[in-house]
């Protein structure tokens, strides 16, 4: 597409229930990104995919926090068992590709969770 | 390991007057440095970037910043602001000969009175 499409943009749900969230990047893009926003803080790190494979989950909270992008393109972050703290902004960013360390990351407007 | 700080969480400036906004880095390789700005439900974007080349980087909307290395700082400027210039504004860093993985500083938000 044209630009980083996140869904669902707003996502309420309760305490103890599995969430997942959808990232669709530049068509052209290789790498991936996820960030976390807490409120009043900067994006974090989360995990980040160059094609399908997936170099670097360390910035995952928690083994309840997984991604997958299988055919390269989409990608989809799942939070089994919600935690209230785990209510924030979840970023998805693309850029051409990695190891050029460019650092230009097209970001999405992001998935606001709220986990009550 | 690297890190960013942006002190204080909010600047208020009037209409035409200088804006700077702070940005001290932490890395233990030379950095790459970044400023990206979030208008009100958007995405955030690039502002500009340094990337070890010249040390005062010009970018977008009138913004520029200077890579000062002996005081780890990379602060962002623009001599006049504009009403439209109210964001959020969140300064990176990456490490060079690593990917792209961007480390944030918390931010801080711009306002702009008339």
């Amino acid at each position: 597409g044209a630009g980083v499409s996140q869904s669902p943009r707003y996502k309420v749900t309760k305490r103890g229930q599995d969430v997942t969230l959808r990232c669709d990047p530049i068509s052209s893009h290789a790498t991936l990104y996820w960030y976390q926003q807490a409120l009043g803080q900067g994006p974090e790190f989360l995990t980040y995919f160059n094609y399908e494979a997936q170099p670097d989950k360390s910035g995952l909270p928690s083994d309840r926090f997984s991604a997958e992008r299988p055919e390269g393109s989409i990608s989809t972050l799942t939070i089994q068992r919600t935690e209230q703290r785990d209510s924030a902004m979840y970023r998805c960013a693309s850029s051409l590709r990695t190891g050029a360390n460019t650092g230009e990351l097209f970001f999405g407007e992001g998935s606001r969770l709220t986990v009550l | 390991a690297q890190s960013v700080t942006q002190l204080g969480s909010h600047v208020s400036v009037s209409e035409g007057a200088l804006v700077l906004l702070r940005c001290n880095y932490s890395s233990s390789v030379p950095p790459y440095l970044f400023w990206y700005v979030q208008y009100p439900n958007q995405g955030l974007q690039l502002l500009l970037k340094y990337t070890s080349a010249a040390t005062l980087v010009k970018g977008i909307n009138g913004f520029e910043a200077e890579f000062k290395k002996s005081e780890t700082s990379f602060h962002l400027t623009k001599p006049s602001a504009h009403m439209s210039d109210a964001a959020e504004y969140f300064c990176a860093v990456s490490e060079t000969g690593a990917n792209s993985k961007l480390t944030f500083g918390k931010g801080i938000t711009l306002s702009v009175r008339p």
